[in-house]
């Protein structure tokens, strides 16, 4: 079964650092979608990505998001000043196929001090 | 109102119990509904989707979808100690560029041997 891979696991870092979340995709796929989840809140939408445009961006996809795509199979997320509240599981996502399902990434965990 | 409400937890039951799951929506322009497994720090995995209103099943699993009454349900069968994870219902609107997934909160069940 095809799967999303998102590196690293985890991530630690300090208040105002720029963090990149990486992710490669299922192959093959135009849609493309960063989600975040703070400990015991829902998943929360961040940015779609739709051929190579950032599509649609909900309110927390502030100035300080940015999604690249800087070759043909991996996408990334960068933080560019990372506060407190950022501290989250991070998830990237592909449509699953005609069961109109997400396939999720096993996520990002940052972690912010 | 939340646009997706999901019963609160967390929910404890003996090995071979029925579970139900219940989600409530406000925005009658939802169309497909889902049903995520979510493992302590792991990505939402999809268990079931649906488009229509109505029953189905997928071994244990039944999701129930009742558009009239902009709710959905996940049943599960003979509970087995491995359906102890987190539920997440979600819901999209079309299956174009912008089909954002919009999650309930999420339910804790804990099946016990």
């Amino acid at each position: 079964e095809p799967e999303v891979t998102q590196t690293p696991s985890h991530q630690v870092t300090q208040m105002g650092q720029e963090v990149i979340l990486r992710c490669v995709p299922i192959s093959n796929h135009l849609y493309f979608y960063w989600y975040r989840q703070i400990l015991g809140q829902k998943v929360e939408f961040l940015v779609s990505f739709y051929n190579n445009e950032i599509s649609e961006k909900s309110e927390i996809f502030d100035d300080q998001f940015s999604v690249e795509r800087p070759d043909g199979s991996n996408f990334t997320l960068k933080i560019r000043s990372t506060k407190l509240e950022d501290s989250a599981m991070y998830f990237c996502a592909n449509p699953a196929g005609p069961s109109y399902g997400y396939t999720f990434g096993s996520g990002t965990r940052l972690t912010v001090v | 109102q939340k646009e997706v409400e999901q019963d609160p937890g967390p929910l404890s039951v003996p090995e071979g119990a029925i579970v139900s799951l219940n989600c409530t929506y406000s925005n009658s322009a939802f169309q497909y509904f889902m049903w995520y497994r979510q493992y302590s720090r792991k990505g939402p995995e999809l268990l079931m989707y649906t488009y229509s209103s109505g029953n189905k099943e997928d071994g244990r699993f039944t999701a129930q979808v009742d558009k009239s009454s902009k709710y959905i349900s996940l049943f599960i069968r003979d509970s087995q100690p491995s359906d102890s994870a987190t539920y997440l219902c979600a819901m999209i609107l079309n299956t174009g560029a912008n089909s954002k997934l919009t999650f309930g909160k999420g339910i804790t069940l804990s099946v016990r041997p």
